[in-house]
């Protein structure tokens, strides 16, 4: 384990269901970001928390949602997604807003839209 | 802007031969530049970073990158693959501007080791 938990491991969602992913991290970090993994594509930024605020949003659709309620936890929050939408989401955090300490990333949750 | 190309999409070695992974960049600032790997179902693990030090990175399990400016390049090598390299590997660049920062990451090269 790298020590970023991403619950759960795989998920299936209907297009018209909620559901969360959950991210955790007890190293200390003050930054945690979501990233998107699809096949033959990069890595897609979605969002980034630096001391539990927002800092960016690289313009994400707004069926999806995410939550930092503190420095340790982060969520992202699915509702009415799209096939499309079926990706690895990433987790990742790091000591400080700044990728020179380097990341360190959960292992992802597969998510399957149907 | 900046950018990274990771010049081949797959690479196949056998067991104990040198392993090289090509990655070019761009950047208008002083890049920071990382190599991530990847095992299957497994999240992204930092192998090495550059960050404007010593040109040569040595990183875990014998990897080791080179900055080289005048080519603008960051190739990744090992002297001797071992099977449990088979892995993906994300060659990535970092510019810091103001506060803001940013990672960009390459479309990834899948190594495969055979016997």
């Amino acid at each position: 384990e790298t020590g970023v938990t991403q619950t759960p491991r795989h998920l299936v969602m209907g297009m018209t269901n909620k559901k969360s992913l959950k991210c955790e991290q007890h190293l200390g970090h003050n930054a945690m970001y979501w990233y998107k993994q699809s096949a033959k594509k990069p890595l897609e930024l979605m969002f980034v928390y630096s001391l539990e605020e927002r800092v960016e949003n690289n313009s994400v659709p707004s069926r999806f949602s995410p939550e930092c309620p503190n420095s340790s936890h982060l969520f992202l929050h699915l509702h009415t997604l799209q096939p499309e939408d079926s990706a690895l989401y990433l987790c990742a955090s790091s000591l400080f807003f700044s990728p020179n300490y380097g990341y360190t990333f959960g292992s992802g949750t597969r998510l399957t839209v149907v | 802007a900046q950018s990274v190309t990771q010049l081949d999409s797959h690479v196949s070695v056998s067991e104990g031969t040198p392993v090289l992974l090509r990655c070019n960049y761009s950047s208008s600032y002083s890049p920071s530049l990382f190599w991530y790997v990847q095992h299957p179902n497994k999240g992204l693990q930092l192998l090495l970073k550059y960050t404007s030090a010593a040109t040569l990175v040595k990183g875990i399990n014998g990897f080791e990158a080179e900055f080289k400016k005048s080519e603008t390049s960051f190739h990744l090598t090992k002297p001797s693959a071992h099977m449990s390299d088979a892995a993906e590997y994300f060659c990535v660049v970092s510019s810091e501007t103001g506060t803001a920062s940013k990672l960009t990451f390459g479309t990834g090269t899948r190594l495969q080791v055979t016997l």
